[in-house]
């Protein structure tokens, strides 16, 4: 069954570096999301991505932030300037199309120490 | 702008009792409706949607959920609890003129023997 990959599952950074999370939507879908959840609380939406350009984005998504599709695989998250507050469980999502269901990696885990 | 809210944090029930679990949506144009699971250190499963094609809406594991416009609610039901039912719950809604999907705050399901 066609599945949502994210890499790493666990990243550690020190505060101050970039990272960036990576994912492989699932190949047929068009609609790519980031989202996050830190500890304990709700999944909080990032940013939407559609033919190649930002479809929507949420107060969440500063300037620190952006999203790439290098390639017709992957679709990576960049932060450029991690803060301790960063640190969340990062999803990866895909859809066929706008009001289809999304399907969810398993998620990264950044850590900012 | 659309949006969920999940009454109950927290709700324990028996093994074999009935569950239910409330949403409550907002949103001016007829919206989209998930119901979505996730289980410790994983991500996030697709229990269940409502696309305005039928207001009692069956999912996995026996899970349902019936779409009210008069009460604007889409609770969660499932007539008897099994252990393996304990996760964290997220009622999540979208609309046709939005790309993304915002989630509640999310329920957690307790089951006792």
């Amino acid at each position: 069954e066609p599945e949502v990959t994210q890499t790493p599952s666990h990243q550690v950074t020190q505060m101050g570096q970039e990272v960036i999370l990576r994912c492989v939507p699932i190949s047929n879908h068009l609609y790519f999301y980031w989202y996050r959840q830190i500890l304990g609380q709700k999944v909080e939406f990032l940013v939407s991505f559609y033919n190649n350009e930002i479809s929507e984005k949420s107060e969440i998504f500063d300037d620190q932030f952006s999203v790439e599709r290098p390639d017709g695989s992957n679709f990576t998250l960049k932060i450029r300037s991690t803060k301790l507050e960063d640190s969340a469980m990062y999803f990866c999502a895909s859809s066929e199309g706008i009001n289809t269901e999304a399907f969810f990696g398993q998620g990264t885990r950044l850590t900012v120490v | 702008a659309q949006s969920v809210t999940q009454l109950g944090s927290h709700v324990s029930v028996s093994e074999g009792a009935l569950v239910l679990l409330r949403c409550n949506y907002s949103s001016s144009v007829p919206p989209y409706l998930f119901w979505y699971v996730q289980y410790p250190n994983q991500g996030l499963q697709l229990l269940l949607k409502y696309t305005s094609a039928a207001t009692l809406v069956k999912g996995i594991n026996g899970f349902e959920a019936e779409f009210k416009k008069s009460e604007t609610s889409f609770h969660l039901t499932k007539p008897s609890a099994h252990m393996s039912d304990a996760a964290e719950y997220f009622c999540a809604v979208s609309v046709s003129s939005a790309s993304k999907i915002i989630f509640g705050s999310g329920t957690r399901l307790s089951i006792r023997p």
